[in-house]
């Protein structure tokens, strides 16, 4: 079953509204969760790496004003667009650090964002 | 620098052939690998793994090879089905999540 999840799986919004998106890991806990853009036939784009308990960090070229993240405990995190445009439709996908024997990174399905 | 997605190469086979996707990574402490199928519209899944003390690992219909030497990962898939046809990432280990700039779209054609 999935270990990590989004919500909503899929947003319709009018521009210039904001909107929010979690992502949950289920059965473990995770201090640190990634977000990810994508666009139709590109590749996955890291955005940020939000961190349980401080500030997130963020990749050059995106706006930390525009995309907020909060990590309040150690199984959420939530992304929210702000103010959103046409131009931030697009997929957006979180991922958690799963340690074990080894670390693997266990992907949330993603949510699809089409603002209007 | 602009935050540019890189459109992905693409490798078309026929259904019931083998296929071969690469990848290259540059960090050589990386010590763990694995390959993520990703399907449209839907978050990257976990396929198989290897450890860098092996150079090959085998799944159900799935073969990884590890060239160390050359930093170079291979994912052989067995009988190519349509249910196939996705994205395919490889990543080493550490921490930090990697931009997935190496990555394959594999179509199958029946």
């Amino acid at each position: 079953g999935a270990v990590v999840s989004q919500h909503p799986s899929w947003v319709i919004c009018k521009s210039g509204t904001s909107v929010k998106i979690e992502c949950r890991s289920l059965d473990f806990q995770a201090t640190t969760m990634f977000w990810y853009r994508q666009f139709p036939k590109q590749s996955l784009m890291l955005m940020a790496t939000s961190n349980e308990g401080s500030k997130a960090t963020y990749e050059q070229g995106v706006e930390k004003d525009k995309f907020l993240i909060n990590h309040a405990s150690l199984t959420l995190s939530t992304l929210t667009v702000t103010s959103a445009h046409p131009e931030d439709s697009s997929f957006y996908i979180c991922s958690a650090p799963r340690t074990g024997v080894e670390e693997t990174q266990y992907f949330g399905p993603g949510t699809r964002l089409l603002v209007l | 620098g602009e935050n540019v997605g890189l459109h992905l190469p693409t490798l078309s086979v026929q259904e019931g052939d083998n296929s071969i996707i690469n990848c290259a990574y540059s960090n050589s402490a990386s010590d763990y690998f694995i390959w993520y199928k990703q399907e449209s519209g839907k978050g990257p899944q976990f396929i198989i793994d290897i450890r860098s003390n092996m150079d090959k690992r085998q799944g159900q219909r799935v073969t990884v090879l590890l060239n160390k030497t050359v930093k170079h990962l291979s994912l052989q898939i067995a009988a190519t089905q349509p249910g196939d046809s996705a994205v395919y990432f490889c990543r080493g280990t550490g921490r930090r999540a990697l931009t997935f700039g190496s990555g394959t779209r594999l179509q199958v054609q029946p």
